[in-house]
């Protein structure tokens, strides 16, 4: 069973197009993050959600929105989407705090047109 | 601005060697510090994590350390395989889970 799974695994999309990427975790976390991976690889963290609290990485623009209708899931949305957004976008989970390692998703590679 | 750096950015290496890979942060306060494998296309896996008072890791071939007062932790993979060729990531959860850009190991059968 994969524990951090995300879809789709790519999206090809046309600037400013709005797409939305699902990440579920079956392992009964409480906490979910969403990352972006740039063309140099280097990780950034954009959001991390906990018990209905939202802490954002101050640089990610408010085009992009985390939406959780659950404790198993937290989804990405991107509204008007552009050129500079192509990147890897990963998922992950823990439980609780920062002492807990993190599980990642395999990533979703975003193209944008 | 807190850092993290990894060194060196690329490494091979054949078959059996023992080898180090270095982390190095400049946040005094560091609590924990996270290591990871990125295989191409693929998610990161946790491989060890390390709070300060624990000082050091093991699990299997891999031992990981933290030093603080250095400010660096260094990742040692014991009688290295094939398998094990990735890009090897550290990171501080504290610090807004803050990465080094990497270290990507080859290892030659």
């Amino acid at each position: 069973d994969t524990a951090v799974s995300q879809t789709p695994k790519y999206l090809v999309t046309q600037m400013g197009n709005d797409k939305s990427i699902k990440c579920e975790q079956n392992l009964g976390h409480d906490t979910m993050y969403w990352y972006k991976q740039d063309s140099k690889k280097f990780l950034k963290i954009m959001f991390s959600y906990n018990n209905k609290e939202l802490i954002i990485n101050e640089t990610v623009p408010n085009r992009f929105s985390p939406k959780s209708p659950d404790k198993a899931h937290l989804n990405l949305h991107i509204n008007s989407l552009e050129l500079g957004d192509s990147a890897v976008y990963f998922c992950a989970s823990s439980q609780g705090a920062s002492n807990q390692p993190q599980h990642f998703g395999d990533g979703t590679r975003l193209s944008i047109l | 601005k807190q850092e993290v750096t990894q060194i060196p950015a690329a490494l091979s290496v054949p078959e059996g060697e023992n080898l180090v890979l270095n982390c190095s942060f400049t946040d005094s306060a560091i609590y924990n510090l996270q290591w990871f494998r990125q295989d191409p296309g693929k998610g990161l896996t946790s491989l060890l994590l390390i709070q300060s008072s624990q000082r050091e890791q093991t699990s299997g071939r891999l031992n990981a350390s933290l030093d603080k007062s250095s400010g660096r932790s260094t990742l040692y993979i014991a009688a290295s395989q094939p398998g094990d060729s990735a890009t090897y990531l550290c990171a501080e959860p504290d610090n807004d889970m803050r990465f080094g850009a990497g270290t990507r190991l080859t290892v030659k059968p």
